[in-house]
């Protein structure tokens, strides 16, 4: 069984600072997609992650995948108020399945 | 159009009412999909539609019924829910299988009593 496994859980960080969101799973997959969740709201898809070594940017997020870790990040720099949110990471296994990580709440403070 | 639509936003129904979600998306998607989100948790995947055939059932209880009408729709159909039914439920859909980008609707939140 697929174990998608996210942290921080929760993450609380000051506005202009920088950090990284871990996603691990437990078994060989190439495919791995982040979203967002704002509260009582759908999920938005940020990036989507093919293959060993991809990096993807968009504006202040950055995420990379290393299959051969199993293991995917999501930096955050220089954080601002919207960026507040849950984040997901996902990874596809069996075709046609997605397994969706913890989640990571983050609550950026001004 | 990069949108899914889901009918109502909110349903509220006792443990002995039917009713039904609806689903609808017009990307010429070929794959759509129905999960069930708690509170404070990530999704979870309950049935996927591949080319309007259902192709993956997660064991859903059979209280849960979905439905492909065609291409653009997707319903679930819901009768004798439990209390702890009560959830978000999403919709999504996909250009051909899950190794495309999944969009999501906005869901449908559920409250059994």
């Amino acid at each position: 069984e697929l174990k998608v496994e996210q942290n921080p859980l929760f993450l609380s960080m000051q506005e202009g600072k920088n950090y990284t969101i871990y996603c691990n799973y437990s078994t060989t997959s190439d495919r791995l997609y982040w979203y967002r969740q704002d509260p009582g709201k759908s999920l938005e898809s940020l990036f989507v992650l093919l293959s060993n070594g991809a990096v993807k940017q968009e504006g202040r997020l950055m995420a990379s995948l290393d299959t051969k870790a199993r293991l995917s990040t999501l930096h955050i720099t220089a954080a601002v108020h919207d960026l507040s949110a849950t984040y997901f990471c996902a990874v596809e296994y069996g075709n046609e399945k997605l397994t969706f990580g913890t989640g990571t709440r983050l609550t950026i403070i001004p | 159009d990069t949108e899914v639509t889901q009918t109502p936003k909110h349903l509220v129904m006792g443990m002995t009412n039917k009713k039904s979600l609806k689903c609808e998306q017009h990307m010429g998607h070929r794959a759509m999909y129905w999960y069930k989100q708690k509170a404070k948790k990530p999704p979870e995947l309950m049935f996927v539609y591949s080319y309007e055939k259902l192709s993956i059932n997660e064991s859903v209880p059979s209280r849960f019924s979905p439905e492909c009408p065609n291409s653009s729709l997707l319903n679930l159909h819901l009768h004798a829910l439990q209390p702890e039914d009560s959830a978000l439920y999403l919709c999504a859909s996909s250009q051909a299988s899950v190794q495309e980008t999944q969009y999501f609707g906005p869901g449908t939140r559920l409250l059994v009593l």
